[in-house]
Parts: C-alpha cells; sequence; structure tokens
C-alpha cells in the first residue's frame, strides 16, 4: 500500500533556507508527487510537481525561492531566504493502485 | 486563469445529505482532459480525498467512503457537485474542490458542520 509520509513539525530562521522531505513506502521510488502550501486559515496552494529524477514544474506565480529535489524513494521542498508568509503547513501528494489519491501527513513549517 | 468556488449549506443535521457544489470560472469545465475532485480537511488534521468525476461523468471514489458518496457534473452550468448522505459528526470537515491536474487550483473550500 502506497504511503506518504512526512515529518510533522520543521523550523528554521528568517531568511535561512529548510529542506522538507515526502518518504514513497517500499516499492513506489519511481513516484512522482506534487507539493502543495496551506497558509493558516486557507486553502490549500499548488507549488509543484517533483519527479523521481529531481526534475520539476512550478506552479504558476510560485517564486524561484521554492525548488524541488529526488533521491531514491524521497521527495524534498526546499525553500530558500525564508518569509514569514512562508509559515505554512506544506503537503505532499500523489496517485496509488486504482488512481487513488493519497496526501501525506503534512509537515507544519514554522519561521522562527 | 481558471477558479472554483464552493456553495452550499454550512450546516446539516446528522442522518442527512451534505450537499456541495462547486463553480468553476475562467474557463470551461469541459476543455482539457482534467478530471475535477473534492478533497475534505477536519479541523487540525490533514487531507483526505474524497472522489472525482470526468466531464464524460465516469467517476471514481475513495473506498472508504464509497458507500456515501455521489459526484455528479452540469457542465451546462460549469459546475460539479458532491452529495454525502448519512453524515455524522466525523464528516464535519471544510470540503475544497479542486482541478485534479496535480490539484491545480484549489477553491478556497468551505466548512460544514453536522450538528443537530
Amino acid at each position: 500500500q502506497l504511503v506518504l509520509t512526512q515529518s510533522p513539525s520543521a523550523s528554521a530562521s528568517l531568511g535561512a533556507s529548510v529542506k522538507l522531505t515526502c518518504t514513497l513506502s517500499s516499492g513506489h521510488s519511481s513516484y512522482a508527487i506534487a507539493w502543495h502550501q496551506q497558509q493558516p486559515e486557507k486553502g490549500p496552494r499548488y507549488l509543484m510537481k517533483l519527479n523521481s529524477d529531481g526534475s520539476h514544474s512550478k506552479g504558476d506565480g510560485i517564486p524561484d525561492r521554492f525548488s524541488g529535489s529526488s533521491s531514491g524513494a524521497e521527495r524534498y521542498l526546499t525553500i530558500s531566504s525564508l518569509q514569514s508568509e512562508d509559515e505554512a503547513d506544506y503537503y505532499c501528494q500523489t496517485w496509488g493502485t486504482g488512481f487513488y489519491v493519497v496526501f501525506g501527513g503534512g509537515t507544519k513549517l514554522t519561521v522562527l | 486563469q481558471v477558479q472554483l468556488q464552493e456553495s452550499g449549506p454550512g450546516l446539516v443535521k446528522p442522518s442527512q445529505t451534505l450537499s456541495l457544489t462547486c463553480t468553476v470560472s475562467g474557463g470551461s469545465i469541459s476543455s482539457g482532459s482534467y478530471y475535477w475532485s473534492w478533497i475534505r480537511q477536519p479541523a487540525g488534521k490533514g487531507l483526505e480525498w474524497i472522489g472525482r468525476i470526468y466531464t464524460s461523468g465516469s467517476t471514481n471514489y475513495n473506498p472508504s467512503l464509497k458507500s456515501r458518496v455521489t459526484i455528479s457534473v452540469d457542465t451546462s452550468k460549469n459546475q460539479f457537485s458532491l452529495k454525502l448522505s448519512s453524515v455524522t459528526a466525523a464528516d464535519t470537515a471544510v470540503y475544497y474542490c479542486a482541478r485534479e491536474n496535480w490539484f491545480d487550483p484549489w477553491g478556497q473550500g468551505t466548512l460544514v458542520t453536522v450538528s443537530s
């Protein structure tokens, strides 16, 4: 069964960089994922699609500070030059068997 | 630029049917090979996919909700809809609609509370 695992929380200082991780369960290391951002009291926003080779395509208007990379079963979201508005929940998402949608549990990012 | 907006009652009584509509603006719901999805999020929790519809009318549902969910589309109104029957307090959540091309874009969400 496909599972996406994310750390519940992360923190980094204003102006610094942070790398969030989404881990695909065993046997699914070739899967592409998407990253979504949910700022407090708002709906989610699509950030990017991230392939297993690390190539990624971002949504309209997503700043260059957001980038993605991959290594094996891990998919990363790196945010550089952290700003206060980056404080949000970040979810990874993909599709499992039968075209069933799977979300990770989300990582709550705190900007210190 | 395509935008989505959820609408429907904010309060539903237990055992009744929750009904929501998602209106698509800025583009035709029939253009492109897109699926249109519903997702929900209980307060303080993560995202749960409910199901999807293609403009042909074909649907897929989350197995955990399949027996209670119906998603339909009205291309003439550029809308798609969700019905969830026999609701309980556990169905209280913010409900989102989204275009399922990597879930871009999302609607802003609507809170539905199940309470008598």
